[in-house]
């Protein structure tokens, strides 16, 4: 069965540092998104892309957040200058159509920021 | 804004029972329910995926019903096993095409 993967599955961070997080959707899907959960607390959207561009974001995804669609098959976030409150677990997640066939969710990369 | 509360919140059962989970959600506008499983640490898998206009979903020992008009769903587990522990999650879709997550219910079963 396709999966989303998602690399890597654990980073540490220093605080103020820049990491990427990379995810590799299911190949015809078309909707793509990150969540995150940090410990102990519900799932959170974070952003929605689609064609190319950002479709929806929370107020959680401020200006330290990006994403980008470099290639063909890779769907990445950036997070620019890492805040200890940013340490969560970060799924990305993809669709062919949501309202049909629900939600791929990834296994997740455990950020830690110290 | 929709939200999705998750009840109970943790639960314990003995090997072989017949349990059910709880999820309500405020906004009836949706386009549909999705139940996943997180074990610790780990991603979310995908259990059941029930449409608007369906009642109930079935997969193996598992049953989801939803009625959207009182906001509500079930996730009924059959028979229970000690590999079934894991928290489950209910998540809603709506028109902005993304998913609103639950609280979850920890669920152990025991030998």
């Amino acid at each position: 069965e396709p999966e989303v993967t998602q690399t890597p599955s654990h980073q540490v961070t220093q605080m103020g540092q820049e990491v990427i997080l990379r995810c590799v959707p299911i190949s015809n899907h078309l909707y793509f998104y990150w969540y995150r959960q940090i410990l102990g607390q519900k799932v959170e959207f974070l952003v929605s892309f689609y064609n190319n561009e950002i479709s929806e974001k929370s107020e959680i995804f401020d200006d330290q957040f990006s994403v980008e669609r470099p290639d063909g098959s890779n769907f990445t976030l950036k997070i620019r200058s890492t805040k200890l409150e940013d340490s969560a677990m970060y799924f990305c997640a993809s669709t062919q159509l949501a309202a049909l066939y629900g939600y791929t969710f990834g296994s997740g990369t455990r950020l830690t920021v110290v | 804004k929709q939200e999705v509360t998750q009840i109970p919140a943790a639960l314990s059962v003995p090997e072989g029972e017949n349990l059910v989970l709880n999820c309500s959600f405020t906004d009836s506008a949706i386009y549909n329910l999705q139940w996943f499983r997180q074990d610790p640490g780990k991603g979310l898998t995908s259990l059941l995926l029930i449409q608007s206009s369906q009642r109930e979903q079935t997969s193996g020992r598992l049953n989801a019903s939803l009625d959207k008009s009182s906001g509500r769903s079930t996730l009924y587990i059959a028979a229970s096993q000690p590999g079934d522990s894991a928290t489950y999650l209910c998540a809603v879709s709506g028109t902005a095409s993304k998913l609103t997550f639950g609280t979850g219910t920890r669920l152990q079963v025991t030998l």
